[in-house]
């Protein structure tokens, strides 16, 4: 019964490849959001959709493109992939996109770039 | 632009103590504030969420506090648990917009010994 649950959750490549983080919520939620978590910890918006409609669109470089296929899915495609993408990637979901709502967090995608 | 700090980054304390942890942000128009548990290498569990128009919130031993109007959160541990340690963040839903973007703070943490 999981909530928010993210796939994969380790994920290695190479430099200069493409590669997709899957998100999926079964809250119910109609706002899903992506967070980047650097090296020393600190966590930083990237993108949010509310009813798959763009919302949050951070200065992102263009290579990340998130898609939304539904309100339940909030997938994240890397293009390029660069050494300084490795990160842990949080998806989370919230309610109507309403500010009063609590966010839910999944387990998170470790990326490692070599 | 606001900006969410938690101090101290580190703390360590012996088990059955009563603590606190700090949180300030500089945009007292805050929609609401949000208390995360990090165990490493796991993602975020919400503990406790305060609405702008409350002061605090209570879970178990867990109490957090706000007051807007000094830019202050506090999260108060009563009788302190091994189980306890981990990292704390406190996160601020931006309110110069409507769009629910969390602004994390660098989180504490925490080591509870026994």
């Amino acid at each position: 019964d999981t909530a928010v649950s993210q796939t994969p959750k380790y994920l290695v490549t190479q430099m200069g490849n493409d590669k997709s983080i899957k998100c999926e919520q079964n809250l119910g939620h109609d706002t899903m959001y992506w967070y980047k978590q650097d090296s020393k910890k600190f966590l930083k918006i990237m993108f949010s959709y509310n009813n798959k409609e763009l919302i949050i669109n951070e200065t992102v470089p263009n290579r990340f493109s998130p898609k939304s296929p539904d309100k339940a899915h909030l997938n994240l495609h890397i293009n390029s992939l660069e050494l300084g993408d490795s990160a842990v990637y949080f998806c989370a979901s919230s309610q109507a996109g309403q500010r009063i709502n609590e966010q839910f967090f999944g387990p998170g995608t470790r990326l490692t770039v070599l | 632009k606001q900006e969410v700090t938690q101090i101290p980054a580190a703390l360590s304390v012996p088990e059955g103590e009563n603590l606190v942890l700090n949180c300030s942000f500089t945009d007292s128009a805050i929609y609401n504030l949000q208390w995360f548990r990090q165990d490493p290498g796991k993602g975020l569990t919400s503990l406790l969420l305060i609405q702008s128009s409350q002061r605090e919130q209570t879970s178990g031993r867990l109490n957090a506090s706000l007051d807007k109007s000094s830019g202050r959160s506090t999260l108060y541990i009563a009788a302190s648990q091994p189980g306890d340690s981990a990292t704390y963040l406190c996160a601020a839903v931006d309110g110069s917009s409507n769009t629910g973007k969390l602004i994390f703070g660098q989180g504490t943490t925490l080591q509870v010994k026994p």
